[in-house]
This record gives structure tokens, sequence and C-alpha cells, in this order.
């Protein structure tokens, strides 16, 4: 079965552009997370999608954005990219967003996309 | 305060030590707990859930304490194949169900 899969691996911008990261879930999860990893930092965060609805975001302004298509494949929007927004940025999956035991919320990752802001 | 916190380590043991992390979490309405690994430049990967009743997985025992709040990972017979950052998570209800990750603990498992 296939796991989460993310694309692109890496994607190098100037300031002040525009990024796109996509994501697909593993068949049959309906969730999606989205992190940020800075260099050397913990997982923060970013954004959570369930059922095609963004159901909670974390501490990030609103440059930050996303969506999550019927297939529940998702895409993360960064705008107008600063410098510190260089990080690995992580992609998540799991069967269920919320109740249902641990195993439903067992969040399963991708490989990541690594975003170079110069 | 952080809402989870671990000890950042790092935790330089012999193959074949026992090793404990333990992570504390703030938030009285977290309702599941996970362990992960990440090494280094990778994804992290699910090394197990956390039920209440605690479980073990091989060489790995979980537990949790809700009237503490924390959870513990016990790593027995380590392989230098377990150097890795190990990453409480916990996801709690309120406030918007939210997944919180530890900043990690670091294991250098030592020939």
């Amino acid at each position: 079965e296939a796991g989460v899969t993310q694309s692109p691996t890496h994607l190098i911008k100037t300031r002040g552009q525009q990024a796109t990261l996509r994501c697909s879930p593993i068949s049959g999860h309906t969730s999606v997370y989205w992190y940020q990893q800075a260099l050397g930092l913990g997982l923060q965060f970013l954004l959570w999608y369930d059922e095609g609805e963004e159901r909670n975001r974390g501490n990030f302004p609103p440059r930050f954005s996303g969506r999550q298509f019927p297939n529940y494949s998702s895409e993360l929007n960064v705008n107008a990219l600063e410098l510190e927004d260089s990080a690995l940025y992580l992609c998540a999956s799991s069967l269920v967003g919320r109740g249902g035991g641990a195993k439903e919320n067992e969040q399963f990752f991708g490989p990541g996309t690594r975003l170079t802001v110069l | 305060r952080k809402e989870v916190e671990q000890d950042p380590g790092p935790f330089n043991v012999p193959e074949g030590a026992t090793v404990a992390f333990n992570c504390t979490y703030s938030n009285s309405a977290s309702q599941s707990f996970f362990w992960y690994r990440q090494d280094c430049r990778k994804e992290p990967k699910l090394l197990m859930s956390v039920y209440s009743s605690g479980n073990e997985d091989g060489r790995f025992t979980a537990q949790l304490n809700r009237a503490s709040q924390y959870i513990s990972l016990l790593i027995r017979d380590s392989k230098l194949s377990d150097s890795a950052t190990y990453l409480c998570v916990v996801n709690r209800g309120t406030g918007g169900f939210k997944t919180i990750f530890g900043a990690g603990t670091r294991l250098f498992v030592k020939a």
C-alpha cells in the first residue's frame, strides 16, 4: 500500500514569491495535516484538513493557507515568502481527525518538501 | 511552559543498555498519545501508540499516567539502529483538536 506522498521534493524560491506544496494521503485516510520543521527545530503544527474543510490552524500568519480536494489530497500555499520560511514541510494523514481511538488518530508522514527561500 | 515537554538529551548509551524517556503534557483533556522516531533529515515515523493500560512492542514499552500527565518510553537491549530522536506526541480535543509534538529526545547508542 502506498504511503503519503509529497511533491516536489525540493523547492527553491526567492523572497516575495509564492510556493505551492502538494500532498496525497494514504488511501482511505480523510485527514491531512501540515507541519513546518525548521532546521534543528521541532515540528510546528500548521494546518489540519478533514473531509475537505479546514478544521484548525497553528500560530502562523494568513499567508500560509491551503485546501483539501474531494479526493482528500491537499495543497499548502505560502505567499509572500520570507527567508525564515525555509524549512522542511511535512504532510501527514490519518484515518480520522478527531474522536475515535488512538489507532484512528495515528498520523503517517510523507517524506516532506524542503523549501529554500533565497 | 510548553504544552508537551521532553528532556532534549542527548542520551548516550552503550549497546545493550536500557534507556527510558519521559514526556509530560499540560492539558488534562489530552486524548491520545504516541511515540515517534525521527532520523536526521527524515520524516517522523510512528513507533507506537500509547494506551492507558500500557503496551509493549518487542523491545519497546510505553506507559501512560493520566493522573500525573506523563507518558514514558522504555527501550531494552538498545541497538545501534535505535539512534534517533524520539518524539512524544499528544492529541488534545479542547480549544480545537490539535496534535502537539514534543521537541524530541536525542538518543545515541554506541558500540
